[in-house]
């Protein structure tokens, strides 16, 4: 059961134009939400997190937008740069007591052409 | 501020054997957890130790076990090993569990590839 979902696996920008990735969840019990982004043979690179009391958080170039009615994200990255060619990775996290896990989507691939 | 550090990077090992892979959490941080990635799979949770003690367990078979020490460093086996346990497995800190602050560092991972 796949309680937190991207739906694109790959996406393709042209440099300077905007990048949204989506990720949609099922858990209602998910309350805090975050981006990694992922180069090969790296570990995932913490990006931009958002908590469920919001509905925008802004850091730079990357915005991420959580509609909770629709149990929906969204990462915005603009401008788009060829650095963000990356697989990016939706996390939701939800806390059990003492003990708190990431819940990861399967990534979409982001291919930022010139 | 060293990162985290797993090792080794790179293991093969044969269907049968077992395998032990080793996490040093970012200094000060005092929760580990353990993830599998493998394609089409994205990153699946293992488990997450906190102060030596497991707090959380994924959807994984008994033959996956961990521990934690006292200085916070994991240590994550493997029994039995599998074809389908080839995978990167990693490791993230962070400062501790339960808190709002939940943003998890992750080492480069170790690649297992069993043949």
């Amino acid at each position: 059961d796949q309680q937190v979902k991207q739906n694109s696996p790959s996406l393709s920008v042209q440099e300077g134009r905007i990048s949204i990735l989506n990720c949609d969840y099922t858990n209602s019990m998910f309350d805090y939400f975050l981006w990694y982004k992922k180069y090969p043979a790296e570990g995932p690179t913490f990006l931009i997190s958002i908590s469920s009391i919001k509905d925008k958080n802004e850091d730079g170039r990357f915005t991420v937008f959580l509609n909770k009615s629709a149990k929906h994200l969204s990462l915005h990255i603009v401008p788009s740069q060829p650095g963000d060619s990356a697989v990016y990775f939706c996390a939701a996290s939800a806390f059990t007591g003492t003990a708190s896990k990431l819940t990861f989507g399967t990534g979409t691939r982001l291919q930022v052409t010139l | 501020k060293a990162g985290v550090t797993q090792t080794p990077r790179y293991l093969i090992k044969t269907r049968g054997q077992q395998v032990t892979l080793s996490c040093s959490p970012i200094s000060g941080h005092r929760s580990v957890s353990w993830y599998q990635q493998t394609p089409g799979q994205g990153l699946q949770f293992l488990f997450e130790y906190f102060s030596e003690t497991q707090r959380n367990k994924g959807n994984f078979p008994g033959r996956f076990s961990g521990r934690q020490f006292s200085n916070s460093r994991s240590e994550m086996n493997v029994s039995t090993l599998e074809l389908g346990d080839s995978a990167l497995y990693l490791c993230a800190s962070s400062l501790a569990a339960g808190q709002l602050n939940t943003e998890a560092f992750f080492g480069q991972g170790t690649r297992l590839t069993v043949v």
